[in-house]
């Protein structure tokens, strides 16, 4: 079983166009977030939620907009895609908020805009 | 918030030395760093984390150094391997998340 599944890992599309990507854990974690990782390898944290609630909005576009229907999925829907936000996805879960003991990622979604 | 970040992007190492990747963080008030391992197409895994309280923590030939006074983190991999070969974060956490360094890349050399 995968303790945090995103979907898809690769999505390709063009610039102007909406997209979804979807997140889930079994861990029975309350804590979600989703992070992007740019071609430098540098890790940022875009959202997170903690029982459905959003509790860290990192100055994200309001093209991107999550979405926490229960604790165990985080959805993440992007408006009007532009070539900038061709980058990795990664989905992570921990049990509380910030906490780096049994934070688990997931395996990506490689999202490229043309 | 914090801001973390490594010393040099990439390490090549010969198999069987040990290796040294260093992080330097800047908010003192961070009371808990973490060390992850990103393989190729997967995400970051915890390899070993350590509290403020502490300045060394041990694992399976992994050690942690933590020195508050400069703000630097260690992590120190004995007798690497050709599987250690990765990206390698640091990670500290302040403010209810974890703001990562950059990520050193490590190629291991037979």
């Amino acid at each position: 079983d995968t303790a945090v599944s995103q979907t898809p890992k690769y999505l390709v599309t063009q610039m102007g166009n909406d997209k979804s990507i979807k997140c889930e854990q079994n861990l029975g974690h309350d804590t979600m977030y989703w992070y992007k990782q740019d071609s430098k390898k540098f890790l940022k944290i875009m959202f997170s939620y903690n029982n459905k609630e959003l509790i860290i909005n990192e100055t994200v576009p309001n093209r991107f907009s999550p979405k926490s229907p229960d604790k165990a999925h985080l959805n993440l829907h992007i408006n009007s895609l532009e070539l900038g936000d061709s980058a990795v996805y990664f989905c992570a879960s921990s049990p509380q908020p910030g906490q780096g003991y049994g934070y688990t990622f997931g395996s990506g979604t490689r999202l490229t805009v043309v | 918030g914090e801001s973390v970040g490594l010393h040099l992007p990439t390490l090549s190492v010969q198999e069987g030395d040990n290796s040294i990747i260093n992080c330097a963080y800047s908010n003192s008030a961070s009371d808990y760093f973490i060390w992850y391992k990103q393989e190729s197409g997967k995400g970051p895994q915890f390899i070993i984390d350590i509290r403020s309280n502490m300045d060394k923590r041990q694992g399976q030939r992994v050690t942690v150094l933590l020195n508050k006074t400069v703000k630097h983190l260690s992590l120190q991999i004995a007798a690497t391997q050709p599987g250690d070969s990765a990206v390698y974060f640091c990670a500290g956490s302040n403010d209810y998340k974890l703001s990562f360094g950059a990520g050193t890349t490590v190629t291991v050399r037979a």
